[in-house]
């Protein structure tokens, strides 16, 4: 059973436009949900994260939006550029263990 | 420093071979994670050790030993692979294990090929 549904699955984006890219849970008890980055052949980069207790988290032209009522949140990259250009994960977790990934969305910006 | 490094970058092995991939962390973490990435999948979970001890395996095939040998290192023992096992391997760390800390770093991984 997927815990995180992520989607879409791919992306593709003009240089300068905003990627959004939408995540959902079903366990309310997870209280903990990051954003990871991962060019090919690297690792996951932590990218920006969120707690329930707020609705949005903004990082640069990174913002996290969170609606614990509907268990969806979802990553903005706003004016997008060629070097965002990666597969992005949501993850969620209950606080300090295990996380549940998300399938991954590869985002290509085109300038 | 949230910097994590894991050695070899790049592994081909024979399915008779044995070979360990190293994991390092000097953020003073006390959790160390192995996950197993296949190409445009997320990572999978495989191990979490706690404060040097294995706390989570995840049904991981026998052919895969971790060891944990301070709370800086981690490794794991390939022995007999198959070339399904061919893969990214991930070590990630994080502050604790089942307490109040939440963020993973992971490594760079170690590209296995299993011919």
């Amino acid at each position: 059973q997927q815990q995180v549904k992520q989607s879409p699955q791919s992306l593709i984006v003009q240089k300068g436009g905003i990627s959004i890219i939408n995540c959902a849970y079903e366990n309310t008890a997870f209280d903990y949900f990051p954003w990871y980055q991962q060019f090919p052949g690297k690792g996951p980069a932590l990218l920006i994260a969120i707690r329930p207790d707020v609705s949005e988290k903004k990082e640069g032209r990174f913002t996290i939006s969170f609606n614990k009522s509907a268990k969806q949140f979802s990553l903005h990259i706003m004016d997008s550029q060629p070097g965002d250009s990666a597969t992005y994960f949501c993850a969620a977790s209950i606080t300090g263990n295990q996380f549940y990934f998300g399938t991954g969305t590869s985002l290509t910006v085109i300038p | 420093d949230t910097e994590v490094t894991q050695t070899p970058k790049h592994l081909v092995m024979g399915m008779t071979n044995k070979k360990s991939l190293k994991c390092e962390q000097h953020m003073g973490h006390r959790a160390m994670y192995w996950y197993k990435q296949k190409a445009k999948k997320p990572p999978e979970l495989m191990f979490v050790y706690s404060y040097e001890k294995l706390s989570i395996n995840e049904s991981v095939p026998s052919r895969f030993s971790p060891e944990c040998p301070n709370s800086s290192l981690l490794n794991l023992h390939l022995h007999a692979l198959q070339p399904e096992d061919s893969a990214l391997y991930l070590c990630a760390s994080s502050q604790d294990y089942d307490r109040s800390s939440y963020e993973q770093y992971f490594g760079p991984g170690t590209r296995l090929t299993v011919t």
